[in-house]
């Protein structure tokens, strides 16, 4: 059973574009979190999605950020016309529902804004 | 609102010696503790997690926590480190009232570096 995908593991952007992040749950699983890891801090919530729905976003910038989980392929999260401030890394984890459930992480993609 | 308090950013230890990573918590509500590792350039793995039950959770590669409920704590423990033990360790909550979305709020993380 494969693990939590991500792509790219690594994505370098000039301020100003956008950046498209992947996130493929573990198979079985229709719940999806994505965080967020400033350099030398914690991992912070963004959005919890369920297929096809927005749950959480309670923890999403404002502007520029978005987040869907289609009923077919992967989570998306979505950073336009990013800054320096968004380079981090960002983690998708997944989990089979229940709110005891693990969640399981993906290996995240480390984006680098120049 | 749910905090996680770390107390230590950096814990050297010697190899074979014991060690304790503390991690403190408040919350309205109760929770769930989970201790995650990470390797570097690595996701997150899980280690253990205490829902109910007995407060000495047991986890993977040697590690246990102990939750306290009274003290509001949830430290990880391990009797005898190894060189491979050197990693960062998050301890993370998810409280499960109505309306928990099971979303985790984390720590900001010890790192453990085990020398020889």
């Amino acid at each position: 059973n494969a693990g939590v995908m991500q792509n790219p593991r690594h994505l370098v952007r000039r301020r100003g574009q956008e950046a498209r992040l992947r996130c493929s749950p573990m198979k079985g699983h229709s719940h999806v979190y994505w965080y967020r890891q400033l350099p030398e801090e914690g991992l912070k919530f963004m959005v919890y999605l369920q297929k096809e729905n927005i749950i959480d976003e309670s923890g999403m910038p404002k502007e520029r950020f978005s987040a869907e989980f289609p009923k077919e392929g992967p989570s998306i999260l979505r950073i336009q016309q990013v800054v320096r401030g968004d380079s981090a890394a960002y983690f998708c984890a997944s989990s089979p529902g229940n709110r005891q459930e693990t969640q399981y992480f993906g290996p995240g993609t480390r984006l680098l804004v120049l | 609102a749910q905090s996680v308090t770390q107390l230590d950013s950096q814990v050297p230890v010697f190899e074979e010696a014991p060690v304790e990573l503390r991690c403190n918590y408040s919350s309205s509500v109760s929770v769930y503790l989970f201790w995650y590792v990470q390797y570097p350039n690595q996701g997150l793995q899980l280690l253990l997690k205490y829902l109910s039950g007995s407060t000495l959770v047991k986890g993977i590669n040697g590690f246990e926590a102990e939750f306290n409920k009274s003290q509001t704590s949830f430290h990880l423990r391990k009797p005898s480190v190894h060189i491979s033990d050197t990693a960062e360790y998050f301890c993370a909550v998810s409280d499960y009232g109505s309306g928990n979305t099971g979303k985790l709020i984390f720590g900001q993380g010890t790192t453990l570096q085990v020398k020889p």
